[in-house]
């Protein structure tokens, strides 16, 4: 089945620095979603994507949807102690023409360091 | 209320016996998803509903696993002779469509450990 492989696995940084975190396939995608799951919640949606190579922003985040849909990034600026969490990609498994059903990938698990 | 409410929150079951989960979805949302989040991973697939219609369980583990959604609005997922591999966090999520995976609006889950 389509699998996304999710990189680094974890991240330690310090306050006000950028991070960057990434997501890969083996499939195509033609949505990419980034969620954001904070202890004992459920994963809260941060940006969607669409089209290859569109770059999308919310806030501090900047999230692209890589031009062969294999792949798509997310990007955090100036980071804050509440951005601690993990950060999911995910997209539809496309199964049978559907696309309510998601696959996810392993998650980031990103530190902050005040 | 205003987002997905899930009962219980935590729920310890010795192995073999039956276990309820609970899910409210937000009012008037139309599909209704269960996903299982084991430690470590991301959400994977169970089932979906559109309106009271279980129109894809194909990622229930094994029949001991079974949803219902009998009004359309909230659903029970019931998982008898729990086994210790069942142990996981099970997300309930509602969408307001019926397609469209980006909508999806999660509850926090009901974290189910089996001794």
């Amino acid at each position: 089945g389509q699998q996304l492989n999710q990189s680094p696995q974890s991240m330690f940084i310090q306050e006000g620095e950028d991070v960057s975190m990434n997501c890969t396939s083996s499939s195509i995608f033609n949505t990419w979603l980034w969620y954001k799951q904070e202890p004992g919640e459920g994963p809260v949606l941060l940006i969607a994507l669409y089209k290859a190579g569109e770059l999308t922003s919310n806030g501090r985040l900047t999230a692209q949807f890589g031009i062969t849909r294999k792949d798509s990034f997310l990007n955090i600026s100036a980071s804050i102690p509440s951005d601690v969490g993990i950060y999911f990609c995910a997209g539809p498994m496309n199964s049978g023409g559907s696309n309510y059903k998601l696959t996810f990938g392993k998650g980031t698990l990103l530190t902050v360091n005040p | 209320g205003a987002g997905v409410s899930q009962s219980p929150r935590y729920k310890v079951a010795k192995r073999g016996q039956d276990v309820a989960l609970r899910c409210d979805p937000i009012s008037g949302h139309v599909s209704l998803f269960w996903y299982q989040q084991a430690l470590g991973q991301g959400p994977e697939f169970l089932t979906y509903f559109q309106n009271e219609a279980q129109l894809d369980k194909s990622g229930l583990p094994s029949d001991r696993f079974f949803a219902e959604r009998p009004e359309g609005s909230v659903s029970t997922l019931k998982i008898q002779r729990t086994q210790q591999e069942d142990s996981a966090v099970y997300l309930c999520a509602s969408s307001p469509t019926g397609t469209g995976a980006e909508k999806l609006f999660f509850g926090s889950g009901t974290q189910l450990s089996v001794l």
